[in-house]
């Protein structure tokens, strides 16, 4: 199974910050990584998929890149509505796998 | 409007069974390979399964193998998960989701999530 492993898995930030996360996956997964934003009691939400490819509707200030196993997903300005959990996503391989999560918050 | 209600969750002993079923609406169901995705009180996410468009092709986590099994009415536009001999850490909020698919079987990502349906498995 391809182990996905999230850095940080907390984050305090303040609105107007850049922020990065980071997503490693334990073997190369070429660009088929995807990122959900999820609040709580709500379901996730589809925000960036194939790595760099925003979702329709979110807004451009999110941004991902990477490439085989080390990519990154950044919030270029943080807005009040950004703090939430991300997860990323593999899916070159079954099982299908999601980082641990990396929860942030507003400092 | 383009939409996925989860129904069928509930409150079972371990040992247990339980249908969940996902009502499609606003879109070609038949188009679509579709999952579901859990997550435990307080956990990550965690892919449960996929079904192909047609139903021919099915996949699963290890961990349900042989005791869930995923399965679509086109016709009735809905999505179900059969889930048997359930056990304490099946306890989730369980996802329906649409799978879109880019390029290849690999290149493809949930676009489209219910809003879930909380299974509990406690005696």
């Amino acid at each position: 199974d391809i182990q996905m492993t999230q850095s940080p898995s907390s984050l305090s930030a303040s609105i107007g910050d850049r922020v990065t996360i980071t997503c490693r996956a334990s073997q190369s997964i070429r660009s088929y990584l995807n990122w959900y934003q999820q609040k709580p009691g709500k379901a996730p939400k589809l925000l960036i998929y194939a790595t760099s490819s925003l979702q329709s509707g979110v807004p451009s200030r999110f941004s991902g890149s990477g490439s085989m196993t080390d990519f990154t997903l950044s919030i270029s300005s943080l807005q009040p509505e950004d703090f939430a959990t991300y997860y990323c996503q593999q899916t070159y391989s079954v099982p299908i796998t999601f980082g641990q999560g990396t929860r942030l918050e507003i400092k | 409007e383009v939409q996925l209600v989860e129904s069928g969750g509930g409150l079972v002993q371990p040992g247990g069974s339980l249908r969940l079923s996902c009502a499609a609406s606003g879109f070609t169901f038949s188009s679509f390979w579709m999952g579901w995705v859990r997550q435990a009180p307080g956990k990550g996410l965690e892919w449960v399964a996929n079904i192909k468009e047609d139903g021919s092709e099915r996949y699963y986590v290890d961990s349900v193998k042989g005791r869930f099994t995923i399965s679509r009415d086109n016709a009735d536009r809905s999505l179900s998960l059969q889930m048997n001999s359930l056990r304490a850490d099946d306890t989730a909020v369980y996802y329906c989701a649409r799978v879109h698919i880019l390029t290849t079987i690999s290149d493809w990502n949930f676009d489209l999530w219910g809003r879930g349906t909380l299974v509990t498995v406690s005696s």
